[in-house]
């Protein structure tokens, strides 16, 4: 299916642990972003791409590791957990840099106890 | 700086009403201002969009309304639905940059 779609839709993990969520779009788009949805604080960015192996921070990087060795595939990595790591996370893309539609997955809802 | 704040939190509205949320940003270098709709259990996605050098923007029963001096932008909702019912954010993001800055969300919920 054309699309982006994202791996998985929930997740509970254990403070401390490595846990990787993935994201696959199908469209080529250049540009690829990681998002945080927290109530109260809408959403935030936590790392965005422009291009494979081009990799940025956002607003809230910190705890978290990106890659993008493929255009299609960009991958949120929480390296040690933490209960603050709790949220919805959003990956999205876009067909061009700045001011444009940005194509959102459907979110991964992860908890961290 | 580089806030946009929306507000209000939550609206209740009857059916056939006027849903109207507000967004006020700082930044005078935004030049692209979207908002997204957001159904639960959904990713947020584009409703309509809007630059500086028109004041206003429709779309079907949807309009935004553009003040750039009082740096502020807002979207109507006509005729509400019970199907608008969902959460939408306004963002703002400038030409040629990476980053789009989100507002907190606006729950709606359209009564029947």
């Amino acid at each position: 299916d054309a699309g982006i779609t994202q791996s998985p839709r929930y997740k509970i993990t254990e403070t401390g642990r490595q846990v990787t969520l993935m994201c696959h779009q199908t469209w080529s788009h250049s540009y690829m972003f990681w998002y945080r949805q927290d109530l109260g604080h809408g959403l935030r960015l936590i790392y965005y791409s422009a291009a494979a192996d081009i990799t940025d921070k956002g607003e809230v990087p910190d705890g978290y590791v990106v890659s993008r060795s493929k255009t299609e595939n960009f991958p949120l990595t929480l390296e040690s957990a933490t209960r603050s790591q709790t949220s919805v996370y959003f990956c999205a893309s876009s067909e061009y840099r700045g001011a444009t539609e940005a194509f959102f997955g459907q979110g991964t809802r992860l908890t961290v106890v | 700086q580089q806030q946009v704040k929306q507000s209000p939190q939550s609206l209740i509205v009857q059916k056939g009403g006027i849903s109207i949320i507000n967004c006020a940003y700082e930044n005078t270098a935004f030049d692209y201002f979207p908002w997204y709709q957001q159904f639960p259990g959904k990713g947020p996605a584009l409703l309509i969009a809007i630059r500086p050098d028109v004041s206003e923007k429709k779309e079907g029963r949807f309009t935004i309304s553009f003040n750039k001096s009082a740096k502020q932008f807002s979207l109507h909702i006509m005729d509400s639905q019970p199907g608008d019912s969902a959460t939408y954010f306004c963002a703002a993001s400038i030409s040629g940059g990476f980053k789009t800055i989100f507002g907190a969300g606006t729950r709606l919920f359209v009564k029947a």
